[in-house]
């Protein structure tokens, strides 16, 4: 069964530093997100991506967040100067149009010390 | 913006019992709701999901409900196994509009199935 998915699993990273997080929606989908969850609260949007430019955006999705679809096959999510309010669980999700159901990868825990 | 409020947090229940999870939500231009369940280590799956022009969607021991005069929609599992505990995760989203794809979710109840 096609499904999402995610690298790296886990990363710690130290305040300040840029990070660049890794998905790969299911190849025939042409609407991508990225989702993030800090610890104990609700999975909040970030931004929806499609053809080639970001369709939407949450007030969390500032200038220290760009997403880009480098090649055929990957999204990344970059942060810029990570601070440690950005530790939170991230997750990528892929949809076939924008009507249809959205498949989640299983996320990236990322820490920030 | 919409905001989706689900309870309870936590939700116990001997196997073969029912748990029922319920969940509000405020904007009236929401029309599509799913649900998923969340295991250990693993993304959100979605389980089932529902649109506003049907009352009730059953699959198998999984059923949900839409309210939507009083924006309430329901999960419920029927015959619940201790592969049933997860976390589930009610979401609301207005398919069709502006928000392209947007999804609001509640807070999430873990549901522990005992055996």
């Amino acid at each position: 069964e096609p499904e999402v998915t995610q690298t790296p699993s886990h990363q710690v990273t130290q305040m300040g530093q840029e990070v660049i997080l890794r998905c790969v929606p299911i190849s025939n989908h042409l609407y991508f997100y990225w989702y993030r969850q800090i610890l104990g609260q609700k999975v909040e949007f970030l931004v929806s991506f499609y053809n080639n430019e970001i369709s939407e955006k949450s007030e969390i999705f500032d200038d220290q967040f760009s997403v880009e679809r480098p090649d055929g096959s990957n999204f990344t999510l970059k942060i810029r100067s990570t601070k440690l309010e950005d530790s939170a669980m991230y997750f990528c999700a892929s949809s076939e149009t924008m009507n249809t159901e959205a498949f989640f990868g299983q996320g990236t825990r990322l820490t920030v010390v | 913006g919409e905001n989706v409020e689900q309870h309870p947090s936590t939700l116990s229940v001997q196997e073969g019992d029912s748990a029922v999870i319920k969940c509000t939500y405020s904007d009236s231009a929401s029309n599509y709701f799913p649900w998923y369940k969340q295991e250990l280590g693993k993304g959100p799956q979605l389980i089932i999901d529902i649109r506003s022009n049907v009352g009730e969607k059953k699959d198998q021991r999984i059923a949900v409900t839409l309210n939507k005069t009083a924006k309430h929609f329901s999960l419920h599992i029927t015959e619940t196994q201790p592969e049933d505990s997860a976390v589930y995760f009610c979401a609301a989203r207005a398919l069709g509009g502006s928000t392209l794809g947007r999804l609001y979710f509640g807070r999430g109840t873990q549901l522990t199935v005992w055996p």
